[in-house]
């Protein structure tokens, strides 16, 4: 079925640092989401992207937050500066239509913050 | 802002017994409920969704749902080890999809 990659898997990284989680949506999907997950905790919402822009955002989307997608390529999320509490599994998905249209995941990239 | 609670947190049941997951939601919004499952180190991955009050059924799967009191039920008939996984009940809140904590199933030959 359809595949929505991210790369890389698992990033370490020192608290201050910049850090850039990248995305592979399905090809032909025009929303994107990125989800936060702490270990054993509940999947929260914290941006989407429609036509090049953020349609909604959560609390947990911090100024220090950004995302975007130039040309069509990568859907990225983007921290600088890094805070210890930003260690998590981050979650990008993607759908054809909005809300309740299925979302398809990608299988995460775990984010270490020493 | 949308509240979504699930239950039971965690269930341990027999290889083909009959499954059944809760979900309780703070607004009925009119759209389409999802299950998703997610299994450890991956992403959830979308199994049923439902639209309408009553009931739909896929395969060994079948989902209830009731707007007026704000639940909605999955049941996974004849269970298999390879159902273990989390369980996740989602549902629409203006652009975006809210998810529950989660049901953690193990299947046990």
């Amino acid at each position: 079925g359809p595949k929505v990659l991210q790369i890389p898997s698992h990033q370490i990284i020192d608290m201050g640092q910049m850090v850039t989680l990248n995305c592979d949506p399905v090809s032909n999907h025009l929303y994107f989401y990125w989800y936060k997950q702490i270990l054993g905790q509940q999947m929260e919402f914290l941006v989407n992207f429609y036509n090049g822009k953020v349609m909604e955002k959560s609390k947990l989307f911090k100024d220090q937050f950004s995302v975007e997608r130039p040309d069509g390529s990568y859907f990225t999320l983007k921290i600088q500066p890094t805070a210890l509490e930003d260690s998590a599994v981050y979650f990008c998905a993607s759908s054809l239509g909005r809300r309740s249209e299925r979302l398809f995941f990608g299988h995460g990239t775990k984010l270490s913050v020493l | 802002q949308e509240k979504v609670q699930q239950s039971p947190e965690s269930l341990i049941v027999p290889e083909g017994a009959m499954v059944s997951l809760n979900c309780s939601f703070s607004d009925s919004a009119s759209q389409s409920i999802w299950w998703y499952q997610q299994h450890p180190g991956k992403g959830p991955k979308a199994l049923i969704s439902i639209f309408s009050n009553g009931n739909k059924k896929e395969g060994r799967l079948t989902v209830y749902l009731n707007r007026a009191s704000l639940h909605v039920s999955l049941h996974i008939k004849d269970s298999q080890p390879s159902d273990s996984a989390v369980y996740l009940c989602a549902v629409p809140s203006f652009s975006k999809l809210v998810f529950g904590q989660g049901t953690s199933l193990s299947v046990v030959p």
